[in-house]
Order: C-alpha cells, then structure tokens, then sequence
C-alpha cells in the first residue's frame, strides 16, 4: 500500500521567514495531495491541496509543489506569523472509483518564535 | 460553512465494553469515512463507506468494527468490545467526491481504561 514519509519532524523559524515540509509517496497511482493543519486536540483542516494533473498551486502565503517523477511534494509558508504555529500533515490519496483513503504523513510540527 | 458533526466529544469505557460513535456528515456528502488518531501519531485510515456500503477498509477495521447508517444523516462506527488500545482521537469525515475536499469531524476522543 501507499507509504507517504514527511520530513522534518519540527521545524522552528522566525517570525517573517519561510517554512518547507517536505513529503515523498511510494504509489505512483496517487493522484490527490492534500495539506493539513492541526491545532493542539482540533480537527485536522485542510490548508491546500493539490491534483497530480498540476505542478504548483499558490494560495496566498502557502503553496504546495507536486513532482510526479520523483514522488514528491512539498509545502512552502511564507511569511510566518505566530498563528502558523501547529501540527501540518501531508497526505496522499488514490481514488479507485467509489474507494479513497488518505494516507497521512508522520506530521511537522512548525513553531513559528517572535 | 458546513460542517462534520460527532457526539460525543469524549467518551470513558471499561474494557471489553461496546460504544458506539456518531457522525453527522455534510448533507450533501455521498461518501464518509472514520480515521483515528493515537495520542502524538498520525492520523489512521479506518474505513470508507458509500451507497450504504464498506468500499475499503484497512488491516486496523477487524472484525471488532462496524459502520452503520441507520438513516438519512446519522453515520456511525461501533467497536464491539474494547482494548486499551483503541484509546485515540476518532474522527469522521465525509466528502462530496471520492478522492477531493473532506471534510473533517471535531473528534471523539476515546478512553479505554
């Protein structure tokens, strides 16, 4: 099945630097990549995702790259502020007609200092 | 903005006790899903479910689990007789495609002691 590993495991910048979390899939068939967000005991929210058909997708301070040749994916935060603080997961899906899973990465928690 | 609801938010069962978690997904979702989430791990794939059927399960949705929608909104997972190891965050979550845009439930945060 599909294996999906996220690196780093935390990750401390500054306020106003930027932020990368990396993930590398193992299945070739996945075709949907989304980007989770997890506060301390809250829901995972979904901050971005991206489809296999795309290479890059921007949505203000965040954007997602997707390299199918070497199945991987990363996340970029520009601008940090205090209120990125939190758990970010990658995830990658394959969606075989009525079936989908998502399998999560290990997590990167990102701590964003004054 | 729409939203996944489950109830309880948290629950405390004895060993081997059955308890059953509830869900109300997005009303205009056709598919719904359970995942958990051990204390400090990643979120887990359990199982899904469409047209009133399971559509993929994973190695962890043993015979101890079973989803139901007993109607037209609820969805729900039961675990027949509880370990100590099913203690984890359970979230639902429901989409209105297979593969794009869940949605994720608050959780209920499971005890098993």
């Amino acid at each position: 099945g599909e294996n999906v590993e996220q690196h780093p495991s935390t990750l401390s910048v500054q306020e106003g630097d930027s932020a990368v979390i990396k993930c590398t899939y193992s299945d070739s068939a996945s075709n949907y990549f989304p980007w989770y967000k997890q506060e301390l005991g809250k829901r995972p929210q979904l901050i971005i995702d991206i489809r296999s058909n795309v290479g890059e997708k921007k949505d203000q301070r965040i954007a997602v790259t997707l390299n199918k040749t070497a199945k991987h994916f990363s996340l970029h935060i520009t601008e940090t502020q205090p209120e990125d603080s939190a758990v970010y997961f990658c995830a990658a899906s394959i969606s075989l007609g009525t079936a989908s899973k998502l399998t999560f990465g290990t997590g990167t928690r990102l701590q964003v200092t004054l | 903005e729409p939203e996944v609801t489950q109830t309880p938010s948290h629950q405390v069962t004895q060993m081997g006790q059955e308890v059953i978690l509830r869900c109300v997904p997005i009303s205009n979702h056709l598919y719904f899903y359970w995942y958990r989430q051990i204390l400090g791990q990643k979120v887990e794939f359990l199982v899904s479910f469409y047209n009133n059927e399971i559509s993929e399960k994973s190695e962890i949705f043993d015979d101890q689990f079973s989803v139901e929608r007993p109607d037209g909104s609820n969805f729900t997972l039961k675990i027949r007789s509880t370990k100590l190891e099913d203690s984890a965050m359970y979230f639902c979550a429901s989409s209105e495609t297979p593969n794009y845009g869940y949605t994720f439930g608050s959780g209920t945060r499971l005890t098993v002691v």
